[in-house]
């Protein structure tokens, strides 16, 4: 099986655009998760979206936001970019009931 | 109470030493509690999970150990290697909410 992929993997921006991340999860992977993770810093729970529908959110504005498609297939998107969202942006898959996420490599963002 | 507490933030062990992380959380609904493994330019991947109905579970040179009176948990590396070093992240979630709530992390680095 295929694992989890993030496009693209490297991504460089400048304050005030926006943009958007994509992730594809493992085969059969109905929820998509999203994370935030800056250096020295630990998971950022962004959101989590089961069927297309948005299960869990973060604490964090709304200029991020996201969806599912109804391939599973999941987009991030992060509007009027500042230089403290640079940071790798990690999506990860599950088959629930069972727990066990699957991460993919991350996006790598950029804003300067 | 949905914290996940995680300690301590960085380690360094000399290698064939043991390397020991603690967890401790607040929510008594939480019955699944894994450890994931990342290492740099990588998402993270679990690495050995427990429910509460045993106190440790054992895979290789890994072991969990769960007090479940203390709220506490834990993650052994017996014999740490120079490849042990990475960043382990603790976690927890309930049966209701498949959301994992996250340790901050734990910097290992195991010297040769």
């Amino acid at each position: 099986k295929a694992g989890v992929t993030q496009t693209p993997r490297y991504l460089i921006k400048t304050r005030g655009q926006q943009v958007t991340l994509s992730c594809s999860p493992i085969s059969g992977h109905r929820s998509v998760s999203w994370y935030q993770q800056t250096p020295g810093q630990g998971l950022q729970f962004l959101f989590e979206y089961f069927s297309e529908t948005q299960r869990n959110k973060g604490n964090f504005p709304g200029r991020f936001s996201g969806r599912q498609f109804s391939n599973s297939r999941s987009e991030m998107n992060v509007s009027t970019l500042e230089l403290g969202d640079s940071a790798l942006y990690l999506c990860a898959s599950s088959f629930p009931p069972h727990n066990e996420q699957f991460f993919g490599p991350g996006t790598r963002l950029t804003v300067l | 109470q949905q914290q996940v507490k995680q300690s301590p933030q960085s380690l360094i062990v000399q290698k064939g030493g043991i390397s020991i992380i603690n967890c401790a959380y607040e929510n008594t609904a939480f019955d699944y509690f894994p450890w994931y493994q990342q290492f740099p330019g990588k998402g993270p991947a679990l690495l050995i999970a427990i429910r509460p109905d045993v106190s440790e579970k054992k895979e290789g040179r890994f072991t969990i150990s769960f007090n479940k009176s203390a709220k506490q948990f834990s993650l052994h590396i017996m014999d740490s290697q120079p490849g042990d070093s990475a960043t382990y992240f603790c976690a927890a979630s309930d049966r209701s909410n498949y959301q994992l709530i996250w340790g901050a992390g734990t910097k290992l680095i195991i010297k040769p």
